[in-house]
């Protein structure tokens, strides 16, 4: 079966700090890979997708970045963090295929001070 | 543009039945998905249409119109653990990664 980490769980950083959080899924080839973001009683808000290697669409202007090194690994980053960054940062997966449903990772829950 | 609705709150009682709306204007139509969002935790994936009609699943039932541009979920015989927020989804197109388009979701509250 197909299980999908992320860490850390729960990260405080200082504004103006480096960001680094990542995500792996076991138990699958290929799979699209999606990074999400959750301020406090809001919803979903999509900032990167990856189809594939090094494949990476961002959906929002922002200073943050990801990346796929490894077929199973996303990876989202940020060179100085700002107060806005706060929030819930989810990870998905599906399989490349139409109709696939999207899992996700347990969360890291980000408090930027 | 692209636009999912839901209702902010709603609050039903232990054994009742709830209904929870999503309506919908994307830009195309590749399914809706519906999830279940405890405090704190990640979103569970709860139901797929991408064919109007109904899907039932246990005590979850999901319903779509596409020409409407109308979901509901259905939950028969609440439990208090059904309390959580629920999250209506489109996927507009089937390629782009298959990216989903998320509602602000609905805030459940079960009441004894």
């Amino acid at each position: 079966s197909q299980t999908i980490h992320q860490w850390p769980a729960t990260l405080v950083q200082p504004v103006g700090s480096p960001l680094s959080l990542e995500c792996t899924v076991e138990g699958t080839s290929n799979p699209n890979l999606y990074w999400y973001r959750q301020a406090a009683g809001r919803g979903l808000q999509l900032l990167f997708y990856s189809v594939g290697i090094g494949q990476i669409s961002s959906e929002v202007p922002q200073n943050l970045s990801a990346s796929r090194p490894q077929d199973r690994q996303f990876i989202l980053s940020s060179k100085k963090l700002l107060l806005s960054d706060s929030g819930f940062y989810l990870c998905a997966w599906s399989e490349p295929r139409t109709g696939a449903t999207q899992y996700f990772g347990p969360g890291t829950r980000l408090t930027v001070l | 543009g692209q636009n999912i609705d839901q209702p902010t709150e709603m609050t039903a009682t232990e054994g009742a039945i709830v209904q929870i709306n999503c309506t919908y204007q994307t830009s195309g139509f590749n399914g809706l998905f519906w999830y279940q969002q405890h405090a704190g935790e990640a979103p569970t994936f709860l139901s797929y249409n991408v064919l109007d009609g109904l899907e039932e699943k246990g005590r979850f039932s999901s319903f779509l119109s596409r020409s409407k541009g109308y979901s509901y979920l259905l939950l028969k015989e609440l439990q208090m653990k059904d309390s959580a927020s629920y999250l209506c989804a489109v996927r507009p197109v089937y390629n782009q990664g298959g990216k989903l388009i998320f509602g602000q979701g609905t805030e459940l509250s079960v009441k004894p």
